[in-house]
């Protein structure tokens, strides 16, 4: 069946970089009815979509980040990874990654990784 | 932006009693409201899409209606496992902005 793992540090320091991947298994990275996504839980419960990709590298992001999101894809891995620059305290939450059906809503979520931005 | 408002924040109830909990965006999403099931320590689980698609291997006591501005979901026989916080999230608009969600808890 359809599997999603996301994975990386869990601490990352105030300015830095956080970097996560998400490794799917079950079905190709590459199938053209699947986008994407990421999805964040901050520790209020709130949650916010942060964007998605498509096999060929297209992105679309949530307006509400951009210019501090990068999402990239790796084919040949099967994965496909997030990047959010200039962290605060305020991205701490637990990360998932999702598959995103036509791009239209998430299906199929990961555990989920908590990521806590601390000096 | 899309704001979406649930109501209560918080509800109890018994097992087998029907519950309804309602979802308000800030502006017209025609049918693009989606309800979500959270456990604690999982990720949501998609319920109902276009405001009232079940999803595969969804129970049928649980149901959504509701289009524009105001949207409902109901479980027409609560079960122990069922005990959960449900979120609804619009996906008009590609901020798709959660509800704060509803936590249903045992009475």
């Amino acid at each position: 069946q359809v599997q999603l793992r996301e994975s990386g540090p869990g601490l990352v320091r105030p300015s830095q970089t956080l970097s996560l991947t998400c490794a799917v298994s079950g079905v190709s990275i590459s199938h053209n009815d699947f986008y994407w996504s990421w999805i964040r839980q901050h520790p209020d419960k709130g949650l916010q979509w942060i964007g998605f990709i498509y096999h060929t590298g297209h992105t679309f992001y949530n307006p509400s980040l951009m210019g501090r999101v990068t999402m990239s894809v790796d084919t040949s891995k099967n994965h496909f990874s997030l990047r959010l620059n200039s962290v605060t305290a305020a991205d701490t939450a637990i990360y998932y990654c999702a598959r995103d059906p036509r791009g239209i809503l998430p299906d199929l979520w990961g555990p989920g990784t908590l990521v806590t931005v601390t000096s | 932006d899309i704001q979406m408002t649930q109501s209560p924040s918080t509800l109890s109830a018994s097992v087998g009693d029907r519950v309804t909990i309602t979802c308000r965006a800030s502006q017209n999403i025609g049918s693009w409201l989606a309800w979500y099931q959270q456990k604690p320590g999982k990720a949501p689980r998609l319920l109902i899409s276009k405001a009232s698609n079940l999803e595969t291997g969804v129970p049928s006591r649980f149901g959504g209606s509701g289009s524009g501005t105001k949207f409902t979901l109901t479980i027409s026989r609560l079960q122990p496992d069922d005990f959960a916080t449900y979120y609804c999230q619009q996906y008009e608009s590609y901020s798709r902005n959660f509800g704060q969600g509803t936590k249903v808890e045992i009475k």
